[in-house]
C-alpha cells in the first residue's frame, strides 16, 4: 500500500503566488527527503528533514516537518518559471538500511 | 562532471529482447540503488547493493539481475523482456547504507518495449 500521499497531485500557479505541497505518512518517519523532477531528467535533492518540528530553506523554498514527524510541507515564496517540474517527497521508514520510499508526486507548472 | 550517469538514456527494444542498463557513480559512494518510475509516475525501489553486495531486493522478478562489479558500478540486465517493463529506470547512489544521507540520481533510463 502507498505509504507517502502527496497533494496536490498537481498544481498550476501564477508566477509570483506563493504554494505549498504536502507529504503525509501514516507511519512515524526517521528523515523526509524532498526532490525535484523535471521532465526527462533524474531527481535533483532539494532537502532533507529529520528532527520533528525541523525547518530548513533553500531560496525561495522552505520545507517543514511536523513534530510527529508524519507530515511535511514544501513552501515555494513567490513562485518562478524555474520552479516548475514534479516534487516527490521520499521517506527514511526505519533509519536503517532501506532506501527511500517515495510519494507520488506533485507536478508544478507556473505560468507567466 | 557527472555525479551518477546511466547509459543509455533511452532503449527500445522488442518483446522477449535481452538488455542492459549500466550505471557509474563518481562520488565515492559505498551505496547504489536501482528505482522504477512506472507510467503514473510512481517511483519504486528494485534493489539496493552495498560494497558490491546485494543487501535490498524487493520482490522483483528474477527476469532481472543487477550485477555490481566494483562500487562504483551498478548495472541492470534484464531477460525476456515483458511490455510491462516499458518504464524509467533511474540509478542512485548514497554515501552509506544509513539513508541518512541524500541519495543523488541519474537522468534515468527511458525503457519502451514494443
Amino acid at each position: 500500500s502507498q505509504e507517502l500521499e502527496q497533494s496536490p497531485q498537481s498544481l498550476i500557479v501564477q508566477e509570483g503566488k506563493n504554494l505549498t505541497i504536502n507529504c503525509t505518512s501514516s507511519k512515524t518517519l526517521y528523515g523526509l527527503y524532498w526532490y525535484k523532477q523535471k521532465y526527462g531528467e533524474g531527481l535533483i535533492f532539494l532537502m532533507m528533514l529529520q528532527k520533528g518540528g525541523e525547518e530548513k530553506s533553500h531560496e525561495k523554498i522552505t520545507a517543514k516537518l511536523d513534530e510527529k514527524k508524519q507530515q511535511s510541507s514544501l513552501h515555494i515564496t513567490a513562485s518562478q518559471p524555474s520552479h516548475a517540474g514534479t516534487y516527490l517527497c521520499g521517506a527514511d521508514r526505519s533509519g536503517g538500511n532501506t532506501p527511500l520510499v517515495f510519494g507520488k508526486g506533485t507536478r508544478l507548472s507556473v505560468i507567466a | 562532471d557527472t555525479a551518477v550517469s546511466q547509459t543509455p538514456k533511452y532503449l527500445v527494444t522488442q518483446m522477449g529482447n535481452d538488455k542492459s542498463i549500466k550505471c557509474e557513480q563518481n562520488l565515492g559512494h559505498d551505496t547504489m540503488y536501482w528505482y522504477k518510475q512506472d507510467s503514473k509516475k510512481f517511483l519504486k525501489i528494485m534493489f539496493s547493493y552495498n560494497n558490491k553486495e546485494l543487501i535490498i531486493n524487493e520482490t522483483v522478478p528474477n527476469r532481472f539481475s543487477p550485477k555490481s562489479p566494483d562500487k562504483a558500478h551498478l548495472n541492470l540486465h534484464i531477460n525476456s523482456l515483458e511490455l510491462g517493463d516499458s518504464a524509467v529506470y533511474f540509478c542512485a547512489s548514497s554515501q552509506d547504507r544509513g539513508s541518512k544521507q541524500p541519495q543523488h540520481f541519474g537522468d534515468g533510463t527511458r525503457l519502451s518495449i514494443l
